[in-house]
Order: C-alpha cells, then sequence, then structure tokens
C-alpha cells in the first residue's frame, strides 16, 4: 500500500503570508495527487487535482507542484477563509489520504 | 445541481451490520465510479471502497476487506456500502464522493454531507 505523510502536521499562520505545506508518498505516484481543504463541521472541497491542476472555482492563490514522491501545496497569500485543514490523496494505486495539515491563527 | 444524500447510519454494537445509501441527482449516475470515505471523530480522512460506474469492479482498504461489500443501483441512482462484524474503531462520519471518472478511484469533486455510524455496546 502506498503511504502519505504531510508536514507539517498543524501550522500557525497569519493573514497575508505564504504557506506551504508538503505531501510525500512511499513511492513513486507520478502525478497523482490530490488537495482538499476541509472546515470544521464541513464536507472536504477539491482544490488541486493531478498535482498542478486547479479546480474550477477554486481562488488562484493556491496552488499545487511535485512529481515522483515529493509534492507542495501553497497559498500565496493567506486569507481569513483558508484556514482549515488541508488533505493530500493519491490516486495511482486506490487511493490513500495523508494524514492532514491544519492551519491556525 | 449534483446532490448526494447519504442515509443509514446509527448506532450498532459491535458485531453488528449496518448498510448504508447514498441517493445521487444531477448527474449521469452510471458514468462515474462512487467513492466512501470516512472520519473518525476529530481525525482525518480514510478512503474506504469505490466502485466503476457499471458496478464492475469494485476496490476496499485493507482495514475493511472482507467486511463491507459496495455495491450500486443505476436504475435507481443509488450506492450502498454494506457493512459487516462491526468494530468500535469503524465509528466514524462516512462519507460518499463521487469520482470524475468512470473506472476508479481518482480524485472526488462532490460529496454528500456524510452519515454517522457509532459502534458501541
Amino acid at each position: 500500500d502506498i503511504q502519505m505523510t504531510q508536514s507539517p502536521s498543524s501550522l500557525s499562520a497569519s493573514v497575508g503570508d505564504r504557506v506551504t505545506i508538503t505531501c510525500r508518498a512511499s513511492q513513486n505516484i507520478t502525478t497523482y495527487l490530490n488537495w482538499y481543504q476541509q472546515k470544521p463541521g464541513k464536507v472536504p472541497k477539491l482544490l488541486i487535482y493531478a498535482a498542478s491542476s486547479l479546480q474550477s472555482g477554486v481562488p488562484s492563490r493556491f496552488s499545487g507542484s511535485g512529481s515522483g514522491t515529493d509534492f507542495s501545496l501553497t497559498i500565496s497569500s493567506l486569507q481569513p477563509e483558508d484556514f482549515a485543514t488541508y488533505y493530500c490523496q493519491q490516486s495511482y494505486s486506490i487511493s490513500t489520504f495523508g494524514g492532514g495539515t491544519k492551519v491556525e491563527i | 445541481e449534483v446532490q448526494l444524500l447519504e442515509s443509514g447510519g446509527g448506532l450498532v454494537q459491535p458485531g453488528g451490520s449496518l448498510r448504508l445509501s447514498c441517493a445521487a441527482s444531477g448527474f449521469t449516475f452510471k458514468t462515474f465510479a462512487m467513492n466512501w470515505v470516512r472520519q473518525a471523530p476529530g481525525k482525518g480522512l480514510e478512503w474506504v471502497s469505490a466502485i466503476s460506474g457499471s458496478g464492475g469492479n469494485t476496490y476496499y482498504a485493507d482495514s475493511v476487506k472482507g467486511r463491507f461489500t459496495i455495491s450500486r443501483d443505476n436504475s435507481k441512482n443509488t450506492l450502498y456500502l454494506q457493512m459487516n462484524s462491526l468494530r468500535a474503531e469503524d465509528t466514524a462520519i462516512y462519507y460518499c464522493a463521487k469520482d470524475v471518472k468512470a473506472i476508479r478511484a481518482y480524485y472526488f469533486d462532490y460529496w454528500g454531507q456524510g452519515t454517522l455510524v457509532t459502534v458501541s455496546s
């Protein structure tokens, strides 16, 4: 099974900060990597698919990069509505989620 | 508008069974794979199972293999998850999620609101 490791597990940031979250796969998953945002009490929302493609309707301050085993999600200028938990998901071999990164004020 | 509405959750004793349903609307149901994803209280997301659009291919996480069965009725636009031999660690909110492809789990563009399953004596 492919394991997904996110880091950090949590971070504190301020409005306007540039934030980067990383996700590492236990084996090569090419670009079969997706990112979701989940706010407390809400349903997960797809942000990025295929490592770097922005889902329709998602603000351009979100971007994804990487291939192989190392990936990152970057928020270029953190907004108040971005405080949430972010999950990576591999879909190279069935599916596995990372453990999540909580972005706090 | 895509809508996914789960039902069937509740309190069940360890070793018991439960069947979850997910009623879909707003898209051509048989064209897309469907998934179940769960989230234990205060924990992260865990992919549970997927089924292809035709229903001919099914996939399971190791944690539920042999105990859970995913199925779909394309005539009723409904996804199911039959859960047997339930354990305390199966306690979670169960979400159904629409895939963007027909064949297998790829990425999930729409999610239901979830149904809570509690396994406790």
